[in-house]
């Protein structure tokens, strides 16, 4: 099982939509998640963290489920702009101080007009 | 943006050849990494370092070697270059390590023929 698995879409959804990923992870352990935006050829950027609590920025929504080890991404009003790939990303380490991060292979969100 | 650049962009050269990548910050952080990019595996990490002189292994690290001599620069070798190592290689930066998101660069798209 892959440590972190994500749904590689694409999924098409029409200007307005609320569209939404979900990602799971299989070490319970994990400490801190997040999700990043690619656009095609470029590098992977940071979109939002990803609390215990939920977090909001804007139209886009990011929660955790521990129990069932998934987070979620919720974009609500897509854009245009809003076509990328998204990956979920999770710190699957305990010695947080040297491992590094573990991505996701990505959902491909595609916004029509 | 995060002060990261990446040289060169593209290089294209031949199977056996050398090949050392550099990765340059300005943002003064302890942890550098680098990660190939390949179409169905997504980010795999290569190798990384928490510090001048300290680097570790990461989960495709064979065939690659690294160096860190100084803070702001983090080179990737590939000794002997052969096709499975074309690839789009990212650097990425944290200030802290595991439990901080990274910051990327733009990437060097290398092709070996």
């Amino acid at each position: 099982r892959k440590e972190v698995e994500q749904d590689p879409g694409p999924f098409n959804v029409p200007e307005g939509a609320t569209v939404a990923f979900n990602c799971t992870y299989s070490n319970s352990a994990s400490q801190s998640f997040f999700w990043y935006r690619q656009d095609c050829r470029k590098e992977p950027k940071l979109l939002m963290s990803v609390y215990s609590s939920g977090n909001e920025d804007g139209r886009f929504t990011a929660q955790l489920n521990r129990a069932s080890q998934y987070i979620s991404l919720l974009i609500r009003d897509s854009k245009l702009s809003d076509s990328a790939t998204y990956l979920c990303v999770v710190n699957p380490h305990m010695d947080t101080g040297r491992r590094a991060l573990t991505f996701g292979s990505g959902t491909r969100l595609q916004v029509q007009p | 943006d995060a002060g990261i650049t990446q040289s060169p962009r593209h290089k294209v050269t031949e199977t056996g050849t050398p090949v050392t990548l550099r990765c340059h910050q300005t943002e003064n952080h302890r942890y550098m990494y680098w990660y190939r990019q390949d179409p169905g595996h997504g980010l795999r990490l290569i190798h990384y370092s928490y510090g001048v002189k300290d680097t570790d292994k990461g989960e495709v690290s064979d065939g690659y070697s690294v160096s860190r001599s100084k803070t702001e620069d983090f080179l990737l070798t590939l000794e002997s270059a052969t096709s499975s190592q074309t690839s789009v290689y990212f650097c990425a930066i944290s200030e802290q390590g595991g439990n901080q998101p990274q910051h990327f660069g733009d990437g060097t798209r290398l092709s070996i023929l």
